[in-house]
């Protein structure tokens, strides 16, 4: 099966920089995708990773090792606004090409 | 573009009763996805479809029916609701790139309370 491994919870105060972890197992990889969800909303799509390397977008980057099975989002100038749970995804073959979901990782951001 | 919606938004229910969660999209998708959240935790798949008329199982199935007789809806049934049922309901919709890469749109989710 699927297993996807993150951390729990992360604080920092505004304009730093935060880095979430993603490992993974799958048996078929296609791609590893992030999510961001504010307490009582719905997930929102942040970014898509296929091949190795660094994806930027705005103060948002995502990079993928395929060979560590891992990858990470990476939140620049923190603003108050990106606390929220944030959530990495893989779609694999095994899966029948559904994306199964991390257990989420919380980012409170201080003044 | 309304996106994803659904109806309800919220949803009292008593043990054993019966109730049906709707979900329209009006981006002509052709991937339909059911997802329950639990408190503090992630989403887990419940039933998904990759076409009008076809269904399938996700990770958690047991207690729910679906159907997709129109490509822009998904219906979600609990047939014998139950305490275990509590939980917010996502529906989501997708259509895949050449990439591979698959962008899933959530609607705003269903606040279901079984007593």
């Amino acid at each position: 099966g699927q297993s996807l491994e993150q951390p729990s919870e992360v604080t920092a105060v505004e304009g730093a920089i935060v880095q979430i972890n993603c490992t993974y197992q799958t048996s078929g990889f296609y791609g590893l995708s992030w999510y961001q969800q504010h307490d009582g909303g719905a997930p929102t799509f942040l970014s898509y990773n296929a091949l190795d390397g660094l994806e930027e977008t705005g103060r948002f980057s995502s990079f993928l090792s395929r060979s560590d099975s891992y990858g990470y989002l990476l939140l620049q100038e923190l603003q108050m606004k990106d606390s929220a749970s944030y959530f990495c995804a893989v779609r694999d073959r095994a899966a029948g090409n559904k994306l199964t979901f991390g257990g989420g990782t919380r980012v409170l951001v201080k003044p | 573009n309304a996106g994803v919606t659904q109806t309800p938004k919220f949803r009292v229910l008593k043990t054993g009763q019966s109730m049906t969660l709707l979900c329209a999209q009006d981006m002509n998708h052709e991937y339909m996805y059911w997802y329950r959240q639990d408190p503090g935790m992630g989403l887990r798949l419940i039933h998904y479809s990759v076409g009008e008329g076809t269904t399938a199982k996700g990770e958690v199935p047991d207690g729910y029916n679906v159907s997709r007789l129109k490509k822009q809806n998904f219906l979600l049934g609990l047939e014998s609701a139950a305490p275990s049922q509590t939980s917010v309901y996502f529906c989501a919709s997708s259509t895949r790139s050449i990439a591979r890469q698959e962008t899933q749109y959530f609607g705003p989710g269903t606040r279901l309370l079984v007593l």
